[in-house]
């Protein structure tokens, strides 16, 4: 079945940076679309970005564009997101979703558990 | 960027009472409208993509549909383990999405 599984969060100061890494199995990763969708404490859901299947594209919320960058490794069928200058606001659980279809982007059919990032001094 | 208005903020019900929560778009969304559940410390589930179509998995009781300017979840007769978190979400404006803020449906 399909398996989404974050990983890297924590607690981190502002300004500094941190990696998060969600681990796929259960299909073909290297043929569907990624998504990261975060949820501040309490709050709703924030789009934060998405990679193209093949990493040939990538696209950005306004509020993270110019810090966070998404990559993967369709060889190990991972996911990454690396967020730099972290900010208080960009406290909250990121999930990883996939794509409803291959091979383009529709709907986040299938999400992770989420891992939680806490930006405290 | 296309706001989406969701209400009530909360609905009371009982089990199998029928369940109607509504989206609004500042904007047309084209039909490209989704509906999430998500269970406290839970994922977000996908219920309903493109206005009305069921994902996989998803019991009849949960439907979708449009009048006007409203998108609508319809949850026919209320289960125990529908009493969570809905929200909304358009991907009209690609590649920006937005979610709604979510209608809690809360026991009464």
């Amino acid at each position: 079945q399909v398996q989404l599984v974050e990983s890297g969060g924590g607690v981190v100061q502002p300004g500094r940076s941190l990696r998060l890494s969600c681990a796929a199995s259960g299909f073909s990763f290297n043929n569907y679309v990624m998504h990261w969708v975060r949820q501040a404490p309490g709050k709703g859901l924030e789009w934060v970005g998405t990679i193209w299947y093949d990493g040939s594209n990538k696209y950005y919320a306004d509020s993270v564009r110019g810090r966070f960058t998404i990559s993967r490794d369709n060889s190990k069928s991972t996911l990454y997101l690396e967020m730099n200058s972290l900010r208080a606001d960009d406290t909250a659980v990121y999930y990883c979703a996939r794509d409803l279809y291959r091979h383009s982007s529709s709907w986040c059919d299938y999400w992770g558990q989420g891992t939680l990032v806490t930006v405290s001094s | 960027e296309i706001v989406l208005t969701q209400s009530p903020a909360t609905l009371s019900l009982s089990p199998g009472e029928r369940a109607t929560l509504f989206c609004r778009a500042s904007q047309t969304v084209s039909g490209y409208i989704a509906w999430f559940q998500q269970k406290p410390a839970q994922a977000p589930r996908l219920l309903i993509y493109d206005t009305s179509n069921r994902a996989t998995g998803v019991p009849a009781r949960f439907s979708g549909s449009v009048s006007g300017t409203d998108f609508i979840l319809t949850i026919s007769s209320l289960e125990p383990e529908d009493f969570a978190v809905y929200y909304c979400q358009q991907r009209s404006s690609w590649p920006s999405w937005t979610f709604g803020q979510g209608t809690k449906v809360e026991m009464k």
